[in-house]
């Protein structure tokens, strides 16, 4: 089946930095998704990509959809400690809004460290 | 902002037991899903729902899973007889399917079979 890695798996942070996350995917998506997961909570959408190569924010948060369709990035900056959690990215073969299942990555877990 | 409801927060099942997972999907939504999480690894997807008939389903979604929409309002998960491995966070979701928004998932129950 479809495979999303994401790297880093972990990353610990001071408050204020910028942090780059990545996803890539063996075969193509035509739709990317970021989520936040906070714990016990479900997954919370940050940001949504729908054509190759676009660059979408949502206030500190970029992401870009990779023109291969394979891979995604997400960056966010200054962080702040509610940015804690663990965030997801997610694939959609359907370009359209539907009922199609998403395909999550493995999870980048971020920490700050006081 | 209107949300998708999940009960129990919790439960506990003895190993064998049938277990019957509770969502209340967003009201205008036509398509719905259950998605699950075991312990520290990625959310994985389970089943999706429209027009009171399944959709999409998963290797993970075998005879011993049922889902049904008994009502206008509820959306439940069926576990047959459970099994230790069926422990894990199942998330329920729901989207309206146009081009409208992506889907909005629930808070989980933290299944526990013992």
């Amino acid at each position: 089946g479809q495979q999303l890695n994401q790297s880093p798996q972990s990353m610990f942070i001071q408050e204020g930095e910028d942090v780059s996350m990545n996803c890539t995917s063996s075969s193509i998506f035509n739709t990317w998704l970021w989520y936040k997961q906070d714990p016990g909570e479900g997954p919370v959408l940050l940001i949504a990509l729908y054509k190759a190569g676009e660059l979408t924010s949502n206030g500190r948060l970029t992401a870009q959809f990779g023109i291969t369709r394979k891979d995604s990035f997400l960056n966010i900056s200054a962080s702040i400690p509610s940015d804690v959690g663990i965030y997801f990215c997610a694939g959609r073969l359907n370009p359209n809004f539907g009922n199609e299942k998403l395909t999550f990555g493995t999870g980048t877990r971020l920490t700050i460290i006081p | 902002e209107p949300e998708v409801t999940q009960t129990p927060s919790h439960q506990v099942t003895q190993m064998g037991q049938e277990v019957i997972l509770r969502c209340v999907p967003i009201s205008n939504h036509l398509y719905f899903y259950w998605y699950r999480q075991i312990l520290g690894q990625k959310v994985e997807f389970l089943v999706s729902f429209y027009n009171n008939e399944i959709s999409e389903k998963s290797e993970i979604f075998d005879d011993q899973f049922s889902v049904e929409r008994p009502d206008g309002s509820n959306f439940t998960l069926k576990i047959r007889s459970t099994k230790l491995e069926d422990s894990a966070m199942y998330f329920c979701a729901s989207s309206d399917g146009g081009g409208g928004t992506e889907a909005f998932f629930g808070q989980g129950t933290r299944l526990t079979v013992v």
